[in-house]
């Protein structure tokens, strides 16, 4: 199994551009979730999905926007790209419907570092 | 919502030596605490958590320990090793059983393990 898979690793934008960020799980997992990461702020969670077809706001949506058209896939859009915006994105995973493991234990991906200048 | 405070920011420690992290959190409706390890370049990986129904839980050198009426847990790594090294992040969140809350994390503790 690959586990979380984010597509792709690095991207450099100018502000005002858009960019699609994409997450892929191959565990069946239910949940999925996009996070920020800033030096010294830990992880803020954006968005999140609770299945194929929903979503919900996180912390910090404001800006982003997000989509869960197959289970398997997560993706995080930025419309028009601001400075503000330059971090680490981590997109996670959680529950399966087959697992007797706890509902909140997330699979993350390796990130993918973005630039906005 | 949550807030999870998270200390030190940086513990350098000598190799063998423990090493200590403690979190706080805010919501009493919080029941699963997870800590994380993340390597340079690397997602964060899973390593120990907690749930409220239980004080403690040990997994070789690493242990966890929660008290739910002063709302802090704690990582304990004992013998430390060079490949300790690396950001761990605490967290929490509400397990409501089917319920899909994020986890709201600790601004993460970097612990160096000096040789």
């Amino acid at each position: 199994n690959a586990g979380v898979t984010q597509t792709p690793k690095f991207r450099v934008l100018k502000t005002g551009q858009s960019m699609t960020l994409l997450c892929a799980q191959d565990m069946n997992h239910e949940y999925m979730y996009w996070y920020r990461q800033d030096p010294g702020m830990g992880l803020r969670l954006i968005h999140y999905s609770v299945g194929e077809g929903t979503t919900a706001k996180g912390e910090v949506p404001d800006g982003y926007n997000v989509s869960r058209l197959k289970k398997q896939n997560f993706l995080l859009g930025l419309e028009s790209a601001a400075p503000s915006q330059t971090s680490v994105y981590f997109c996670a995973s959680s529950y399966s419907l087959r697992s007797f493991r706890a509902y909140n234990e997330q699979f993350f991906g390796p990130g993918t570092r973005l630039t906005v200048l | 919502g949550e807030n999870v405070e998270q200390h030190p920011s940086t513990l350098s420690v000598q190799e063998g030596d423990s090493a200590v992290i403690k979190c706080t959190y805010s919501d009493s409706a919080s029941n699963y605490f997870p800590w994380y390890k993340q390597e340079l370049g690397k997602g964060p990986q899973l390593i120990i958590d907690i749930r409220s129904n239980v004080g403690e839980k040990k997994d070789q050198r690493i242990a966890v320990t929660l008290n739910k009426t002063a709302k802090h847990f704690s990582l304990h790594i004992t013998e430390t090793q060079p490949e300790d090294s690396a950001v761990y992040f605490c967290a929490a969140s509400e397990d409501s059983g089917g319920g899909a809350d994020g986890l709201t994390f600790g601004k993460g503790t970097h612990l160096i393990i000096q040789p």
